[in-house]
């Protein structure tokens, strides 16, 4: 059974960078099939997608976020990583990493998510 | 690239029928076959309902299927259930690779 698991620090200083780790486990991220994203929820608010990499390193990202935004892919490990640089509170969100299906262009299997906070 | 427009909420009382609406432009819900739609009950993931504005994945219910007319998508579940109860949210390709979501919709099942 496929399993995405997030991991990183769930505390952030403003201004530094958040980095989070998903690791896909019962299946190969390496996939012609499949995009491999991540998407975030602040508290009490709506889904944004931050962007997507396929295994080959192909990165697609959200214009608003795109500027501090950089993802990455070790097929070795089977791990996709999401960099996000000057963050600020606004920033404090659960993030989600989950699975990109090419031919359906949606996300039909999602981590259970990570909360992380922006705060001194 | 803005958010998709979908109502806060909607309510409807079990066995009836509900349909969740989401709008956005000719640039991304008008253009493409891609609308998808997700389900995420409290302090869980999303879980994905409706893919290419109608097909259900393996393992959904018949009771949610999905349409869409111009630049509106929606979402109707018939029979409604207690544990339908939950948020929604639509999702379209935006082309370029870049998709958007809606700012999702609470359903209370009275």
């Amino acid at each position: 059974q496929l399993q995405l698991q997030e991991s990183g620090p769930g505390l952030v200083k403003p201004s530094e960078t958040l980095s989070l780790t998903c690791t896909v486990s019962g299946g190969s991220i390496s996939s012609s099939s499949y995009y491999w994203g991540w998407i975030r929820q602040p508290p009490g608010k709506g889904l944004e997608w931050i962007g997507s990499i396929y295994y080959s390193g192909s990165t697609y990202y959200n214009p608003s976020l795109k500027s501090r935004v950089t993802i990455s892919v070790d097929t070795s490990r089977d791990q996709f990583s999401l960099k996000l640089s000057s963050v600020a509170a606004a920033d404090t969100a659960v993030y989600y990493c989950a699975r990109h299906v090419r031919s359906w262009y949606s996300f039909d299997f999602w981590g259970q998510g990570t909360l992380v906070t922006v705060s001194s | 690239q803005s958010a998709l427009t979908q109502p806060a909420s909607v309510s409807g009382s079990p066995g009836q029928s509900i349909t969740i609406s989401c709008t956005g432009t000719s640039s991304d819900v008008g253009s493409y076959n891609l609308v998808s739609w997700y389900q995420q009950h409290p302090g869980k993931a999303p879980k994905l309902m409706i893919y290419e504005d109608s097909k259900r994945p393996s393992g959904v219910s018949n009771r949610f299927s999905g349409s869409k007319f111009g630049n509106t998508a929606s979402l109707t579940i018939s029979g409604l259930q207690a544990e339908d109860e939950a948020d929604y949210y639509c999702c379209s390709y935006a082309g370029s690779s870049t998709w958007v979501f809606g700012g999702g919709t609470k359903l209370t099942v009275l």
